[in-house]
Formats: structure tokens, sequence, C-alpha cells
């Protein structure tokens, strides 16, 4: 079965620090995996996919299959940031379902 | 183009009626799915239409939530017999084939009283 565990409901970090939003999956095929975001009074979007491989507004996301992790990192947090985050897994082969973590709300403190 | 587009945006009812949701998704995506975002809750996934496969129906929480999609395009999401518990935000999403990101509408706010 396909599960996502987001651990922090909450996270609050200071501009200009380091953030990191942890994300652990399970499942036993090869998996793909997203972070989208919420930003406020918006539509819940794609920040990015482990398979594009890019960084997205300074975040960036590897996929850790040994530890079956997909935490999102940014160096330096930007008050911007401020959002809803939810890690998302979904199988390679063909068309399943996109699972969602319970989502971490960050709140990036001036 | 345009986005996935949901109406109504908010709906106020009374308990034990029915609610119809609907949901119009990106032009030529081929898979459509439900969610449900309850306050302090993450996604709850309810439903996935993709294609002309059978819809894969193991979210809904209960008999009396059903879901239908037309023509491979638009779809509605029924709720008979609303209890309190059904309050929620839903959000529909569509993607280009089944692996693709998905793209959110705005969601419908159900407030069942």
């Amino acid at each position: 079965a396909q599960r996502v565990t987001q651990p922090e409901k909450l996270l609050s970090v200071f501009k200009g620090a380091p953030v990191e939003l942890k994300c652990n999956y399970s499942y036993s095929g090869s998996p793909e995996l997203f972070w989208y975001v919420q930003y406020s009074r918006q539509r819940l979007q794609l920040l990015l996919r482990h398979i594009s491989r890019e960084s997205i507004k300074g975040f960036t996301a590897d996929l850790n299959k040994g530890e079956t992790s997909f935490h999102l990192k940014k160096p330096f947090a930007q008050e911007e940031d401020s959002a809803m985050y939810y890690c998302a897994l979904s199988g390679l082969q063909g068309a399943q379902k996109l699972v969602f973590g319970q989502g971490t709300r960050l709140t990036i403190n001036p | 183009g345009a986005g996935v587009s949901q109406s109504p945006s908010n709906k106020v009812t009374e308990k034990g009626k029915d609610v119809e949701l609907r949901c119009d998704p990106i032009s030529g995506h081929t898979a459509l799915y439900w969610y449900r975002q309850s306050l302090g809750q993450g996604l709850e996934f309810l439903i996935y239409f993709q294609g002309n496969s059978a819809p894969d129906k193991s979210g809904l929480p209960s008999d009396r939530f059903s879901a239908e999609r037309t023509g491979g395009s638009v779809s509605t999401l029924t709720i008979q017999r609303t209890q309190q518990e059904d309050s929620a935000v839903y959000l529909c999403a569509s993607s280009l084939g089944g692996t693709g990101p998905l793209y959110f509408g705005p969601g419908t706010r159900l407030l069942v009283l």
C-alpha cells in the first residue's frame, strides 16, 4: 500500500534560516515523488517532482530510496515561502493515483 | 488556457439534503481526481477516473458518496443525505495521463448545518 508521512504539522523558522520539510514514504515499487504547495488564498499547485531534478524557488528535494525519504530543503528561507506543503507519491508503472501526506504548514518569521 | 474549474465555490446545505459538486477539468486531460480537505486534515483521496477505465472508488467514505464522469470530461460528485462531518473543501484535479502532475481546481467549500 502507498503511504506518505509528513511528521511535522507545523514548522516555524526565521527568515534567512535553512528550512527542511520532512517526508517519508512507503511503497513497494518504483515511486514518483512530488511536492505540492498551497499559498494563502491560492489553489494547490505543483512545486517540484523528483524526476525533474530541478530547483524551484530555491527549493530542492532528493529521493533517498534507502531511507524512503523525499525531504524538501531550502538554504535561506524567505517570508513568501510561508504556505502549506504537501508531499505526494504515485507509482511509476501505469496510471496510479496520487497519495498525499497530511501536510506541513510552514511559517517564516521576519 | 483555462485551468480546472469547480462549481459552486461555496455550498451551504442542511443535514439530510443531497448536494452535487461539479468539476470541469483541463481540456484533453484524461485523468481526474476528487479529494477532500477537512479542517486540520490532509488531502483525503476520494475517487480517480482515468480514461475509459473503471474508476478507482477506494477512497469514497460511504455509499452516500458517488461520482461520475460524462464523456471523459466533466465530473459530478454527489453526496446524498449529507451529514455535518461531510463539511470540508472538495478539490478536483486533472492530469494529462495517469502519471503527470496534477492541476487543481479552486475547490468547493461545503458546509452542512
